[in-house]
């Protein structure tokens, strides 16, 4: 069974920065690109950043591009996505997601890590 | 970037209704187009994918239909489970973007 577990969320200051991770199982992590998106307190979902299977490709929303950098480390099947220079409208629980084989939707959502950005 | 539109932002329905949600895309996207539920507090769910592809282990009282740019997402007989907010996305291309949702509430 699939399953992605988020951690790293938190409270921060504007300008401060933080890092999620997100430990899969269940799955050869690997040979899926994974995703975060992210959701606003009562608002709808926002695609954040992709990476391939490999790292070697990493894709942005331009409202993060710049400040978030998506990471990944095969070896211990996590994923990551460092956070700077965060801002009020950064606060959100955010999901790590993994993509189905080939097309680019999501198949495996982890429960969530709430970031709120506020002093 | 693809804009996505839903129509209605929020629906009321009873148990037993047909219910159909409409998503637009700006663009076209081909059939490249995915349909999620999601209740409070929980993530996200995968429906439909390919925008008429049955994921597995979802009722089939769940559909989607249409290609290009205006797709649909019918429930055909509203079950309790399925008060919920539904979304689209778009994967046709970067960046992927989410239609607004629909609220499907209890009448």
């Amino acid at each position: 069974e699939v399953q992605l577990l988020e951690s790293g969320g938190g409270l921060v200051q504007p300008g401060g920065s933080l890092r999620l991770s997100c430990a899969a199982s269940g799955l050869s992590f690997s040979s899926y690109a994974m995703s975060w998106v992210r959701q606003a307190p009562g608002k709808g979902l926002e695609w954040v950043s992709a990476i391939t299977g490999s790292g070697a490709g990493t894709y942005y929303a331009d409202s993060v591009k710049g400040r978030f950098t998506i990471s990944r480390d095969n070896s211990k099947n996590t994923l990551y996505l460092q956070m700077n220079s965060l801002r009020a409208e950064d606060t959100a629980v955010y999901y790590c997601a993994k993509t189905s084989t080939g097309p680019n939707f999501f198949d495996y959502w982890g429960q969530g890590t709430l970031v709120t950005v506020s002093s | 970037d693809i804009q996505m539109t839903q129509s209605p932002s929020t629906l009321s329905a009873s148990v037993g209704d047909r219910v159909t949600i409409t998503c637009r895309a700006s663009q076209s996207i081909s059939s490249w187009l995915a349909w999620y539920q999601q209740k409070p507090g929980k993530a996200p769910k995968l429906l439909i994918y390919k925008a008429s592809s049955l994921e597995s282990g979802v009722p089939s009282r769940f559909s989607g239909s249409g290609s290009g740019t205006e797709f649909t997402l019918t429930i055909s007989s509203l079950q309790p489970d399925d008060f919920a907010t539904y979304y689209c996305q778009q994967y046709n291309s970067f960046p992927f973007t989410f239609g607004p949702g629909t609220k499907v509430d209890i009448k």
